[in-house]
């Protein structure tokens, strides 16, 4: 059974750095892997989607890694802002399976401090 | 191209009672998911519809079921409401395989 771990569970932050959230599934057999973004008592805004085929995506100041064979994803925000603050999740498409179903992590929430 | 719309935002509903909730698929996408938020945990997989069919369902009791529309719209129903089932419910539509799109979900709560 697949499981999806994120770490930290709450991570703050000064405004300007860098930072890393981590990421860890179980099994490798893996369709695809997104990352998401979530405002208080909000939806679901898509990050980037990374195929099982690829090694990283990157959007504006987001890149994103997958590493397959130790079960592991990064995010890495560039210069983070206080709009910044917000609940992280990935999620992993499972390999082998007919439906596309997501399995979630259960987040990082990020503040990033002015 | 709009975008996946949830209806209602907000529901308030006692134990024992039914609900259903709606959800409006982005255009040219054939793919609606369920998905259960409980506070404070990543969101559950409910179940899939396809071209109106089920199309997989995650580990939820059959007083969960679901509907697809011909114009690919979705309906959750929940009957035999439970204290448990309060949570932020969202939908997602989708290609086959392709991005998940989410709606801004409909919080239910149970009374």
């Amino acid at each position: 059974k697949q499981e999806v771990t994120q770490i930290p569970a709450a991570l703050s932050v000064p405004e300007g750095e860098n930072l890393v959230l981590n990421c860890s599934f179980t099994d490798s057999a893996i369709y695809n892997l997104q990352w998401f973004r979530q405002d208080p008592g909000k939806g679901l805004t898509s990050l980037l989607l990374i195929q099982s085929s690829q090694r990283e995506q990157t959007s504006g100041r987001l890149n994103a890694s997958l590493d397959k064979s130790s079960g592991r994803s990064t995010l890495y925000i560039a210069a983070s802002q206080p709009g910044d603050s917000a609940t992280y999740l990935c999620a992993v498409g499972p390999g082998g399976s007919a439906t596309n179903k997501l399995i979630f992590g259960t987040g990082t929430l990020l503040a990033v401090q002015p | 191209e709009t975008g996946v719309t949830q209806s209602p935002t907000h529901l308030i509903k006692t134990r024992g009672q039914q609900v259903t909730l709606r959800c409006s698929s982005q255009s040219g996408h054939n793919t609606v998911s369920w998905y259960q938020q409980a506070l404070g945990q990543g969101p559950q997989f409910i179940f899939q519809y396809y071209r109106e069919e089920e199309n997989g369902r995650g580990n939820f009791p059959p007083r969960f079921s679901g509907l697809q529309f011909p114009n690919y719209s979705s309906e959750l129903n929940v009957n035999a409401l439970e204290l448990d089932d309060s949570a932020l419910y969202l939908c997602a539509s989708s290609t086959g395989t392709d991005t998940q799109y989410f709606g801004p979900g409909t919080r239910l709560t149970v009374l």
